[in-house]
């Protein structure tokens, strides 16, 4: 069966620190892969999607960078962090046959 | 452009009481998925269903059952006999076969609070 997991679970930083949140997927192969951010307020925000390895998309241009360096690795980055990058992150995964996606259980991210 | 809207901010219901969660949806396309998630206190988003634009058939799994309406755009969510467990931010979300990569659209989410 399939799993996807994420770490850290939650992350104190401060402002201008980096940042980097993983997410790993097991049990398919070649997955598309997202990253979302949930503020305060619950709504998702889509950040990055991959359709592969290398290969990112992204949907709103920011402080963040996204990368790909494994199938089944999804990477979300800063160089420097903001105020505003605090919020609930969420990596995602669908695969071949299905249109739904499946969520990893989050980063909840604070920047001080 | 696909779009998503529910219109319930917050429910707060007593355990055993059924109640409805609304979802109006807006597409072009004529081939569409729905589908709603559950987010417990603890954050991850676990998925409930999803229905095609193709079969309007309704479902129904336990205290769970969804309302398939393409004629009105909706896809409501009625949980019967609602208990504790149940407290949870529900989304209703919608994803185009046009769009690659099958992006989803989400609504904002219902906040729904039973009480014991």
């Amino acid at each position: 069966s399939q799993t996807i997991h994420q770490w850290p679970a939650t992350l104190v930083q401060p402002v201008g620190s980096p940042l980097s949140l993983e997410c790993t997927v097991e049990g398919t192969s070649n997955p598309n892969l997202y990253w979302y951010r949930q503020a305060a307020g619950r709504g998702l925000q889509l950040l990055f999607y991959s359709v592969g390895i290398g290969q990112i998309s992204s949907e709103v241009p920011q402080n963040l960078s996204a990368s790909r360096p494994q199938d089944r690795q999804f990477i979300l980055s800063s160089k420097k962090l903001l105020l505003s990058d605090s919020g609930f992150y969420l990596c995602a995964w669908k695969g071949d046959g299905h249109n739904e996606q499946f969520f990893g259980p989050g980063t909840r991210l604070t920047v001080l | 452009a696909q779009k998503v809207t529910q219109v319930q901010t917050e429910i707060s219901v007593v355990e055993k009481e059924d109640v409805t969660l609304d979802c109006v949806y807006e597409t072009r396309d004529t081939t569409y998925y729905l589908f709603w998630y559950k987010q417990p206190p603890s954050g991850e988003l676990v998925f409930l269903i999803r229905r095609n634009s193709f079969d309007e058939q309704n479902e129904i799994s336990g205290r769970y059952s969804w309302n398939f309406q393409k004629s009105t755009s909706s896809f409501n969510f009625t949980i019967t006999a609602s208990q504790v467990v149940d407290s949870a931010v529900y989304f209703c979300a919608l994803s185009e076969a046009s769009r690659g990569s099958y992006i989803p659209t989400f609504g904002r989410g219902t906040s729904l609070i039973v009480h014991p």
